[in-house]
């Protein structure tokens, strides 16, 4: 699997828009972007994914550049239960090779100011 | 119910100790995965299954093994609980083939502490 960067930590104001940057520059074509995000101590909780097209649900947008090299997931507006831990990943959607080292970096810490 | 049930959620023992988290699901997924998070770090893949009779090694299976009893139901074992072994470990459950997503769903997490 690809591997990917995050910024550490950011912030954002309450009612604002989020937008949180991931690199993945070694992507290959047949992997997804996924997110998820860890709120304090609970398991992760899927949020969007995408392949080479913009994405929109009921929770994020998520933007993937052209090149595929880069993606931004987006908050449109932040509350305080957004404030959480953001993971990005980038894998096939499944396999049968016995590759799914589905690790997770150390993300980035979202806090959503008042 | 949550879709996917760890037990115990939180354990305390000593050190030499045999410890066993269990993890069910309702998801009816075939592939299940155990997870271990350290403090301010990421998750690390300890072991994975792809059905009943498949069990594949993680990055950091070492210290630990598995057991996939039935299709809903995967145990992670220590043998010999060191301290290092302290962690929130983690079960998850996906989907494969044609139309899966591919997302993981998580078990709300076993705290394990090492004396």
């Amino acid at each position: 699997d690809a591997k990917t960067t995050q910024p550490t930590s950011m912030d954002c104001a309450e009612g604002r828009a989020a937008n949180l940057p991931c690199n993945h520059s070694t992507i290959s074509g047949n992997e997804y972007v996924y997110w998820y995000r860890q709120i304090h101590s609970q398991g992760p909780q899927y949020i969007i994914h995408g392949l080479k097209n913009n994405e929109t649900n009921e929770m994020a947008s998520l933007i993937i550049t052209e090149d595929r090299k880069s993606s931004t997931l987006i908050l449109p507006h932040a509350t305080l239960r957004d404030t959480a831990v953001y993971y990005c990943i980038v894998r096939v959607r499944w396999s049968n090779f016995g590759n799914e080292k589905l690790t997770f970096g150390t993300g980035t810490r979202l806090t959503i100011i008042p | 119910d949550a879709d996917v049930t760890q037990t115990p959620r939180n354990r305390i023992t000593k050190t030499g100790k045999r410890i066993m988290l269990e993890c069910s699901q309702t998801k009816g997924h075939d592939r299940m995965y155990w997870y271990r998070q350290d403090p301010g770090l990421g998750l690390r893949l300890i072991y994975y299954s792809f059905d009943v009779k498949d069990i594949n090694k993680g990055e950091i299976s070492d210290g630990y093994s598995v057991s996939r009893q039935a299709q809903a139901k995967f145990s992670l074992s220590l043998e010999s609980a060191i301290p290092n072994q302290t962690a929130l470990y983690f079960c998850a459950t996906s989907d494969f083939g044609q139309g899966a997503t591919g997302e993981l769903f998580f078990g709300e997490g076993s705290r394990l502490t090492v004396l």
